[in-house]
Order: structure tokens, then C-alpha cells, then sequence
């Protein structure tokens, strides 16, 4: 499966704009890009997904380098309840059963 | 609110016991897996379901056995279990294929304790 690498940990402000990246150089052309969010104590949740296109939602953006080779997820404006783990996941269209293998994923930590 | 419903979302069970963990959905989604998570690390994927039959198993120890007795439901029966497998088990679910979405919908998880 190919990889991705993700900063251990970022910080951000309260209210403002974070950019998360993901560095998925060995990704094949049927992969898509997904990123999940763990809040503490809870289940991963879905955050957003994409192939080749830019991708916005109500959560998120998600931006994706020509080459397919990095993206970034935005949060326009963090609040204290982004403050969790996400993970940037690959998964190739053909996945039996759509599994996902979760890295090592980024601790956001959000400060008033 | 998850739509996704783990029971229980504690168990403490001792190394001779023979336990479930149980999962449910109202989705109608026909793909379910069981994830396990150890402390600060990412989930990890444990079995997979596609239409109630097994689809994947990554090569987890006898001791695990899975059930999916029918489409919104998922058991993790439990026996002969060590210390080093205590963790968070989630279960998720999604739609069969994923060439249309990606989405995982994942529970709360059951916090186990072997001791």
C-alpha cells in the first residue's frame, strides 16, 4: 500500500486558518486521498475525500498538488473542538470492502 | 450523534474468559470491519465484512473470532485473551464499493482490559 507522512504535530489559534499536509509520493493513479479526524475518546471520523480536484465541504477544504504527490487539508477557521488527530489515507478505487490503513496521522492542538 | 452503536463501552475481563464485544448499524451498509486501536497509536485493521462474509482477516490471533450474524450486526467473540491485547476495538461500517464514496462510519469503541 503506498504511504503517507504527516508531521507529528502541529499547533494553531483559535479562529484562525490551519493547513495540514501530507506527503503521498508513491501514490498510484486510482488512489484517492482521505482524511479522517480523531477527537479523544471518541471513534475516527470522516472528514473529507478526494481523487484529483480541489474538494470543499462543510468541514473542510482539501487541496491536492498537481502531481497528486501532497495534499493539504484546511480548516478556514479552527475552533477548540478541531483539536484532535487526523489521518491522510490512501485507499485505491478497487479496495475490497473500502478498508483504510491509517498512519501515523497529526495531533492538532488548538489555543485560545 | 455516531450510527454506528458499540456495546459494551467498557469490559474488564480476566485472561480464562470468554466475552463479546457487539456492534450494530441502521444504515443498510453491507461492508463492516473491526478496527483495533492500542494507546496514542492509529487504528489498526483487524477483519473486514462484505455482504456477512469475511472478506479479510490481517492475520489476527485465533483468540478473535468474528460473527456477522446479518447485515447490522457485527460481534467480536472474545476467548483465552493476554494483557498486550487490551485496546480500543471500533467497529465501522460503510456502503458496499468505494468508487463512489469513501466514507467510514465508525463507533464509539469498547474500551478492553485483560488482566
Amino acid at each position: 500500500d503506498a504511504k503517507t507522512t504527516q508531521p507529528n504535530s502541529m499547533e494553531s489559534n483559535e479562529e484562525e486558518p490551519v493547513h495540514l499536509p501530507c506527503n503521498h509520493s508513491t501514490i498510484s493513479g486510482t488512489d484517492y486521498i482521505h482524511w479522517y479526524r480523531q477527537l479523544p475518546s471518541q471513534g475516527p471520523e470522516y472528514v473529507i475525500h478526494g481523487l484529483t480536484s480541489n474538494v470543499n465541504n462543510r468541514m473542510a477544504s482539501l487541496a491536492i498538488a498537481e502531481d497528486r504527490k501532497s495534499s493539504t487539508l484546511i480548516l478556514h477557521r479552527a475552533t477548540l473542538r478541531d483539536a484532535a488527530v487526523y489521518y491522510c489515507i490512501l485507499s485505491p478505487y478497487n479496495n475490497a470492502g473500502n478498508m483504510l490503513t491509517f498512519g501515523g496521522g497529526t495531533r492538532l492542538m488548538v489555543k485560545p | 450523534d455516531t450510527e454506528v452503536t458499540q456495546t459494551p463501552k467498557h469490559l474488564v475481563m480476566g485472561m480464562t474468559n470468554k466475552k463479546s464485544l457487539k456492534c450494530e448499524q441502521h444504515m443498510g451498509h453491507r461492508a463492516m470491519y473491526w478496527y483495533k486501536q492500542k494507546a496514542k497509536k492509529p487504528p489498526e485493521l483487524m477483519f473486514v465484512y462484505s455482504y456477512e462474509k469475511l472478506s479479510i482477516n490481517e492475520s489476527v490471533p485465533s483468540r478473535f473470532s468474528p460473527e456477522c450474524p446479518n447485515s447490522s450486526l457485527l460481534n467480536l467473540h472474545l476467548h483465552a485473551l493476554q494483557p498486550e491485547d487490551s485496546a480500543l476495538y471500533l467497529c465501522a461500517s460503510s456502503q458496499r464499493g468505494i468508487r463512489k464514496t469513501g466514507e467510514l462510519f465508525f463507533g464509539e469503541g469498547s474500551r478492553l482490559t485483560v488482566l
